[in-house]
């Protein structure tokens, strides 16, 4: 049974139009990150939630926003995507002492 | 800060032989974590294998077992009776504790393939 689950699983958005991707989990954990992975790159920390307190990166674009409404959501807002969003987009959750857990990530074009 | 280092961009192994995948990593920190994920070409990150700085055996999970030299500080990956479906890039990461979230620093990762 998928415990990470991530919608859609690709999606394609026009230059400047604003998209949403969405992160579910069935596990209770307290903790939903954000990662951007471009190609051939490591995952890179975009913010997370320790439940309903946001944290974000430093180096995170404004562009992006997120939204936590409960334990079992996250979203990620991308207010005007560019050519350089192009991206997968991985959601993970984690608890106290042990690693995270993945989504299966939605892979992002931007046209 | 913490830094993770793999040093091999590629690698290449023949179907039902050993390899091992390097992961050097930097922190000041007693505590903490090492992981091992890997990410086929849809590109899920799956998780194979823990290790906890405190742990006193090498950690195993079936054909994945963690080669962890505390005092060099690095915490190899060793896949046994490779399989074509190992084919991958494979991500070390170690968990930077940060009050109660755990964020995970990546190394740059290494592509694995098989072959037959």
């Amino acid at each position: 049974d998928a415990m990470v689950i991530q919608n859609p699983r690709y999606q394609v958005t026009q230059f400047g139009k604003p998209v949403t991707l969405s992160c579910s989990q069935t596990l209770n954990h307290n903790v939903m990150y954000w990662y951007q992975q471009k190609s051939s790159q490591a995952p890179k920390l975009l913010f997370h939630y320790y439940d309903k307190d946001f944290n974000n990166e430093a180096d995170t674009p404004d562009n992006f926003q997120s939204r936590r409404p409960n334990t079992s959501f996250c979203f990620l807002d991308i207010r005007s995507p560019g050519l350089g969003d192009a991206a997968m987009y991985l959601c993970a959750t984690s608890i106290p002492g042990r690693g995270q857990y993945f989504g299966p990530g939605t892979r992002l074009t931007v046209t | 800060a913490q830094k993770i280092t793999q040093t091999q961009p590629g690698m290449f192994v023949q179907e039902k032989e050993a390899v091992t995948l390097d992961c050097t990593y930097d922190t000041s920190d007693p505590s903490y974590g090492l992981f091992w994920y890997k990410q086929p070409s849809s590109g899920e990150m799956i998780f194979l294998i823990y290790q906890g700085s405190y742990d006193q055996q090498n950690a195993t999970e079936g054909r994945y077992s963690l080669n962890f030299q505390k005092a060099r500080k690095s915490a190899n990956l060793v896949i046994s009776a490779s399989q074509l479906g190992d084919s991958a890039m494979y991500f070390c990461a170690m968990r930077a504790a940060q009050g109660g979230s755990e964020k995970l620093v990546f190394g740059k990762g290494t592509k694995l393939t098989v072959n037959p």
